[in-house]
């Protein structure tokens, strides 16, 4: 199993510029989230999805898009990057934690660090 | 808003030492606590998973405690090593939250030789 895989590692945008940070895993499980993670301010929910074709915001939702056609992939997309969208992003998956499972900790992507100057 | 606060920010100690950090967080409708570890230039990964007042975990030297009812998790790390150094994250799911893991801001420890 390759767990969760994201692409790409590394990414300069410029301001205004729009691209998809790709995640996927092969655990085929439910939830699926993106997370910022910025200096001081540990891991800030962006959006997240308990299944293929639902998603929900999260705290930090603004500037970002997300869809789940598959159990497998969670694209997160940038309309419109801006510097503030500087930061290191990370995907997650997990089993549903509402189904009395006992292995229901989060799983990581390696990180996508993305900056927009 | 959904809040869970860690403590202290960073913490720096010596090999041999023990040490315990603080996780808090909103008792109202609580459904699960996690811990995780954080090295750098890794991804986090999950050291307990917890979801009953009063739940002890132990990996190791590493342990956890639960407090639902008064919303605290403790951390300990009895003789920390130098390979302890990381950051330890702590987050919890709501039942009235649709499962989302909240993290908080994570504690910060240097285990110096």
């Amino acid at each position: 199993n390759a767990g969760v895989t994201q692409t790409p590692k590394f990414q300069v945008l410029k301001t205004g510029q729009s691209m998809t940070l790709q995640c996927a895993q092969d655990m085929n499980h439910e939830y699926m989230s993106w997370y910022r993670q910025d200096p001081g301010m540990g891991l800030r929910l962006i959006h997240y999805s308990v299944g293929a074709g639902i998603t929900d915001q999260g705290e930090v939702p603004n500037g970002y898009n997300v869809s789940r056609s598959t159990t497998e992939d969670f694209p997160l997309r940038l309309l419109s990057a801006a510097p503030s969208q500087t930061s290191v992003y990370f995907c997650a998956s997990s089993y549903s934690p509402f189904r009395g499972r006992m292995n229901t900790e989060a799983f990581f992507g390696q990180g996508t660090r993305l900056t927009v100057v | 808003i959904l809040n869970v606060e860690q403590s202290p920010q960073s913490l720096h100690v010596q090999e041999g030492d023990s040490t315990n950090f603080t996780c808090s967080f909103p008792s109202s409708n609580f459904y699960a606590l996690h811990w995780y570890r954080w090295e750098t230039a890794k991804s986090p990964e999950a050291l307990f998973v917890m979801t009953l007042n009063g739940d002890e975990k132990k990996k190791g030297r590493i342990s956890a405690t639960l407090n639902t009812k008064e919303g605290y998790s403790y951390l300990y790390i009895k003789g920390s090593q130098p390979e302890d150094s990381a950051t330890y994250l702590c987050a919890f799911i709501l039942y009235n939250q649709g499962g989302k893991l909240i993290f908080g801001q994570g504690t910060e420890l240097s285990v110096k030789p």
